[in-house]
C-alpha cells in the first residue's frame, strides 16, 4: 500500500499567518491526491482534488502543489474557520490510503 | 442540495454485527459510487472499500475482506455498510462518501458519521 507521510503533525499558527502542510508518498502518485479539513462532529470537506484543483466554493486561499513525490496544501492567509486538521489522501491506486493528518492550533 | 444521511449511533458487543445506512438526495445515484472510511479515536482515517452504485462492483480494503460487505438500494437511493465479527478496536465514526466520478475514489461529500461503539 502507498503510504503517505504528513508533516508536522500540529502547528500552531496566528490569523493572517502563511500556513504549509507537506504530504510526501511512497511511491509516485502523478497528481492523484486530494486534501480534506476536518473539524471535530462534521464530515470532512474537499479542499484540493488532483494535488492543485480548488474544489468549488472553497476560498482562494487554499492552493495545492505538487513535486515528485512531494505535496503541499498552502493557506496564504490563515483565517478563524481554518482551525482544523487537515489530510491527504491518494487514489492513484487501491487500497486507498490518508495521510496522518495536521491539526493548526491557535498560537 | 446534495445530502448524504447516514443512520444513528450504535452500540455493540464484540462478535456482533452492524450495517451502517446512507441515503442519499439532490442528485443521480446511480452515476456515482461509494467510498467508506472509518476513524478510530486518535488515528488517521482507514478506507474501507468502495462501491459503484448502479452495478454495485465492490473494492474491498484487504484487512476488512471477509468481514465488510457493501450494498446498494437503488430503489431508495441508499448505500450500506455491514461490518461483521466486531472487536473493541473496530470503534470508530464510519462515514460514507460520494464519489466525484465512478472512477475517481476520492469523495466530494460525506455523510455527517456513524459512530459505533464496540464494548462487552
Amino acid at each position: 500500500a502507498i503510504q503517505l507521510t504528513q508533516s508536522p503533525s500540529s502547528l500552531s499558527a496566528s490569523i493572517g499567518d502563511r500556513v504549509t502542510i507537506s504530504c510526501r508518498a511512497s511511491q509516485v502518485i502523478t497528481g492523484s491526491l486530494v486534501w480534506y479539513q476536518h473539524k471535530p462532529g462534521e464530515p470532512p470537506r474537499l479542499l484540493i482534488y488532483e494535488a492543485s484543483t480548488l474544489e468549488v466554493g472553497v476560498p482562494s486561499r487554499f492552493s495545492g502543489s505538487e513535486s515528485g513525490t512531494d505535496f503541499t496544501l498552502t493557506i496564504s492567509s490563515l483565517q478563524p474557520e481554518d482551525f482544523a486538521t487537515y489530510y491527504c489522501q491518494q487514489f492513484y491506486n487501491f487500497p486507498i490510503t490518508f495521510g496522518g493528518g495536521t491539526k493548526v492550533e491557535s498560537k | 442540495q446534495l445530502q448524504l444521511v447516514q443512520s444513528g449511533a450504535e452500540v455493540k458487543k464484540p462478535g456482533a454485527s452492524v450495517k451502517i445506512s446512507c441515503k442519499s438526495s439532490g442528485y443521480t445515484f446511480t452515476s456515482y459510487a461509494f467510498s467508506w472510511v472509518r476513524q478510530a479515536p486518535g488515528q488517521r482515517p482507514e478506507w474501507l472499500g468502495w462501491i459503484s452504485a448502479k452495478k454495485g462492483e465492490t473494492n474491498y480494503s484487504l484487512k476488512f475482506k471477509g468481514r465488510v460487505s457493501l450494498t446498494t438500494d437503488t430503489s431508495t437511493s441508499t448505500a450500506y455498510m455491514e461490518l461483521r465479527s466486531l472487536r473493541s478496536d473496530d470503534t470508530a465514526v464510519y462515514y460514507c462518501g460520494r464519489d466525484r466520478a465512478l472512477g475517481s475514489a476520492w469523495s466530494d461529500y460525506w455523510g455527517q458519521g456513524t459512530l459505533v461503539t464496540v464494548s462487552s
